[in-house]
């Protein structure tokens, strides 16, 4: 079954404490993306990644990092989360066109 | 930069009645995708629009894309609870093709 898996679907941690959210798909595209999900501001592009080893930022990419080592993985990294990037993240992966999401993470940062 | 602008931010409508939300952007778009997401889920692709004046239908939906390719909509008739749900248009960003522009979302509501 084509999808996109993140993991962990929900999170609760502490200011400075680095976390990882992990995206995978098995579909073989090139192109996967990440947002977050507030409420009354839509969907915002985090960053993006064309391909493997090439990642951009998209328009919310302060305080975030992603890496693209293999083509179906693509890490969000929150080196030092603050409380206002608690959010409803998404992982998206697409090859032209359509966009996957996956499930989304639900990220508290107290 | 472009920018991807939806109306209403949310519409509350009788089960049967119709409803309609709005996309415009700001610069002329390649191309506009519709997606639909549930409370409690992930987005969900629904279409995607491509020619200048299109009309596409999916059952109760139909999605129109501008003659200038820079608005679009989504009519959905005879509403049923089964379409509460945010929607959302987003077009190709300016600085990648792939990278979507989303709008901030349609919240829809149906009562019974």
């Amino acid at each position: 079954e084509a999808q996109v898996t993140q993991n962990p679907r929900y999170l609760i941690t502490v200011t400075g404490k680095k976390l990882t959210v992990t995206c995978s798909q098995n579909m073989n595209h090139e192109y996967m993306s990440w947002y977050r999900q507030d409420p009354g501001l839509g969907l915002r592009q985090i960053y993006y990644s064309m391909n493997v080893e090439v990642t951009d930022k998209g328009d919310v990419p302060e305080g975030y990092k992603v890496s693209r080592k293999e083509k179906r993985n693509f890490p969000l990294i929150l080196e030092s989360p603050s409380p206002n990037q608690t959010s409803l993240y998404f992982c998206a992966s697409s090859l032209a066109g359509e966009a996957f999401f996956g499930q989304g993470t639900r990220l508290t940062v107290v | 930069g472009q920018q991807v602008m939806q109306i209403p931010q949310y519409q509350h409508v009788q089960e049967g009645e119709d409803f309609t939300t709005y996309c415009n952007s700001s610069t002329t778009l390649s191309n506009i995708q519709w997606y639909k997401q549930r409370p409690g889920g992930h987005p969900v692709f629904l279409i995607q629009l491509v020619k200048s004046g299109e009309v596409k239908k999916q059952k109760r939906l139909t999605f129109q894309f501008g003659e200038a390719k820079k608005n679009s909509s989504l009519h959905i008739t005879a509403t049923q609870t089964t379409d509460v749900g945010t929607y959302f248009c987003a077009g190709p960003s300016s600085y990648s093709g792939y990278a979507l522009n989303f709008g901030k979302g349609t919240s829809l509501l149906v009562t019974p």
